[in-house]
């Protein structure tokens, strides 16, 4: 099946800071989604995004579908912005999906 | 207000027993997805439903069961045969397969001793 890599795996920041999440994939893909998991356990939509960019806020992330690989772009970070971020994808053809990543754990600092 | 409800939010069970998860969701999805998170880990897939009344194993399947006899409901049997349960299970829906946005409910963390 498909494979989905996640790095880092582990970021930790100060707040204000920028960061960029790396999401690759194995295969080609008709979805692929970002999700911020809450301390609660909730995971929150941030993008569809099966190819291209978008933004939303602070947020943003591209898709290069041909290349196999997607980013998401944190800017001005808070500390609400902690938790775990996963890339999660559709295999083409595929009924399945979705396959996630291992997730980055990512911590801001006051 | 749309969404996904799992209940309850905690459960504890006795090795042996079976359990049942809710999983409601009101956005008239037709899909629904069962995935399984242990600590540290990203999500994996039980159980999928396409539509009612049909549903397909995912890759970790073994030792739980579903049912969908609505649109509306996709139940997840915890069985004595699971040989790890304690876990926290989320539920998904989206408007249909093959490339749509999915949405999670809230999860339901279960404890087995």
């Amino acid at each position: 099946g498909i494979q989905v890599e996640q790095s880092p795996p582990d970021l930790i920041l100060q707040e204000g800071a920028n960061s960029t999440l790396r999401c690759n994939f194995s295969d080609s893909v008709n979805n692929l989604q970002w999700f911020h998991q809450n301390p609660w356990g909730q995971l929150i939509n941030l993008f569809y995004i099966p190819s291209g960019t978008k933004q939303n806020g602070r947020l943003s992330a591209t898709t290069v579908a041909t290349e196999r690989y997607s980013l998401l772009y944190i800017s001005s970070s808070q500390t609400t912005d902690s938790g775990v971020y996963f890339c999660a994808v559709g295999a083409s053809g595929s009924a399945r999906q979705l396959t996630f990543g291992s997730g980055t754990q990512l911590t801001v600092l006051p | 207000d749309g969404g996904i409800t799992q209940s309850p939010k905690y459960l504890f069970r006795k090795e042996g027993q079976n359990v049942t998860l809710s999983c409601e969701q009101n956005l008239n999805h037709d899909a629904m997805y069962w995935y399984r998170q242990d600590p540290g880990q990203g999500l994996r897939l039980i159980y999928y439903s396409q539509i009612v009344n049909d549903f397909q194993k995912g890759d970790i399947a073994e030792g739980y069961s579903v049912s969908r006899e609505k649109k509306e409901s996709f139940p997840l049997t915890v069985t004595s045969a699971q040989k790890n349960p304690t876990a926290f299970y989320l539920c998904a829906s989206s408007i249909g397969q093959g490339g749509y946005e999915q949405y999670f409910g809230p999860g339901t963390r279960l404890t087995v001793t």
